[in-house]
């Protein structure tokens, strides 16, 4: 079975300072890996994915993520947040196994300071 | 392109009633996940749907059912609705081939 898990409920940085948020996955079988944003009362909006190849993904907005399959963490960074980037973000994991059913962290709330 | 859309986008409901959410796959997708969302949580796995059969259920009880029609929209009926079932229902669909799921805005559901 897969699972996430998130580190931080909120994070809170400075406008242009950098953003860190972080993720850690278990799988068994190689895993498919995903970071998305949900702004107030919407869906999720899908920032970037890994699924093979090149392990630095780079996204919509700025972010980007690495995967690193020693650590099993696939952490989202963006170098200069900006004040609409406060949201919450989900990290997510799928795997061919499993039917490509999503597992979803349970987010981070991302705050933006002026 | 519409995307994936849902109705209604919100509802209020009576402890023990039963409840129909509806949702239109985003063209070319054949493949529709619902999942629900409870206030400061992530999304939970409830089914997917894939030729109008259920292929893979999460951990809910038979009073989550669904459906899926030919033209690859589907439904999420759940029975007998309790307290705790308030929350954002979330539908998501994707090319059967591909892993990105595309998700609708939601129907938030409260129960009282």
């Amino acid at each position: 079975a897969q699972s996430v898990t998130q580190l931080g409920s909120h994070v809170s940085v400075s406008e242009g300072a950098l953003v860190l948020l972080r993720c850690n996955y278990s799988s068994s079988v190689p895993p498919y890996l995903f970071w998305y944003v949900q702004y107030p009362n919407q869906g999720l909006q899908l920032l970037l994915k890994y699924t093979t190849g090149a392990t630095l993904v780079k996204g919509i907005n700025g972010f980007e993520a690495e995967f690193k399959k020693s650590e099993t963490s696939f952490h989202l960074t963006k170098p200069s947040a900006h004040m609409s980037d406060a949201a919450e973000y989900f990290c997510a994991v799928s795997t061919v196994a499993g039917g490509f059913k999503t597992i979803f962290g349970a987010g981070t709330r991302l705050f933006v300071k002026a | 392109d519409a995307g994936v859309t849902q109705s209604p986008t919100h509802l209020i409901k009576t402890r023990g009633q039963q409840v129909t959410l509806r949702c239109s796959p985003k063209s070319g997708h054949d493949t529709v996940s619902w999942y629900q969302q409870a206030l400061g949580q992530g999304p939970q796995f409830i089914f997917q749907y894939y030729e109008e059969e259920e292929r893979q259920r999460g951990n809910f009880p038979d009073r989550f059912s669904g459906h899926q029609f030919p033209n690859y929209s589907s439904e999420l009926n759940v029975n007998a609705l309790l307290l705790g079932d308030s929350a954002l229902y979330l539908c998501a669909s994707s090319p059967d081939t591909n892993t990105e799921a595309f998700f609708g805005q939601g129907t938030r559901l409260t129960v009282v």
